[in-house]
């Protein structure tokens, strides 16, 4: 049962675009939603996140949207830069425990120069 | 400052045998997750434990055991190997029980054979 879903599993922009990230999820009890990155042989870098009592948040290129009636969020980033290339996964957590997130399966973004 | 560090990076072992993960917190965290995460998949919650006592566990058999000790370092012990526990195990901290903003180290490469 996956309850967070990235059903793109690649995508690719080229540099100075907008890059759009797509995430749905099934859980109503989730509460919390969140954004890493993970370049290879690295952990996930916690990028930017959202309550659900918002409908979105902004942090310099990265803007993460929530709509809860769809229960669906995505993740703009522009411009896009050749470092932004990395697998960028969603996750979400709910009153039950802030700590157990549960992840998306990834998106691989590749920004082309 | 030292972020997340994790022992060994790789480990190879064999079906049935016992393995033992060990992580150490980024300084004044106190809570320590531990996450399973298998190729072309998100990572998947095991366990929380903060203030050396478990607050979450995900859904891994009982041969999935960990364990936090006063300084905050924890160690997960794997029984009788299968294959399909070969997977990337990867543990994060944050300051408190309750803190989404996981902060996860590079990660343990486990292949079973």
């Amino acid at each position: 049962d996956q309850q967070v879903k990235q059903n793109s599993p690649s995508l690719s922009v080229q540099e100075g675009r907008i890059s759009i990230l797509n995430c749905d999820y099934t859980n109503s009890m989730f509460d919390y939603f969140l954004w890493y990155k993970k370049y290879p042989a690295e952990g996930p870098t916690f990028l930017i996140s959202i309550s659900s009592i918002k409908d979105k948040n902004e942090d310099g290129r990265f803007t993460v949207f929530l709509n809860k009636s769809a229960k669906h969020l995505s993740l703009h980033i522009v411009p896009s830069q050749p470092g932004d290339s990395a697998v960028y996964f969603c996750a979400a957590s709910g009153r039950e425990g802030a700590q157990k997130l549960v992840f998306g399966q990834g998106t691989r973004l590749t920004i082309n120069p | 400052d030292a972020g997340v560090t994790q022992s060994p990076t790789h480990l190879i072992k064999t079906r049935g045998q016992h393995v033992t993960l060990r992580c150490s917190p980024i300084s004044g965290h106190k809570s320590v997750s531990w996450y399973q995460q298998v190729l072309g998949q998100g990572p998947q919650f095991i366990f929380q434990y903060y203030e050396k006592e478990e607050r979450g566990r995900g859904n891994f058999p009982d041969r999935f055991s960990a364990r936090q000790f006063p300084n905050y370092s924890s160690e997960l012990n794997v029984n009788a190997l299968l294959l399909g526990d070969s997977a990337l195990y990867l543990c994060a901290s944050s300051l408190g029980a309750h803190n989404e903003k996981l902060f996860f180290g590079s990660g343990t490469q486990l292949s079973v054979l």
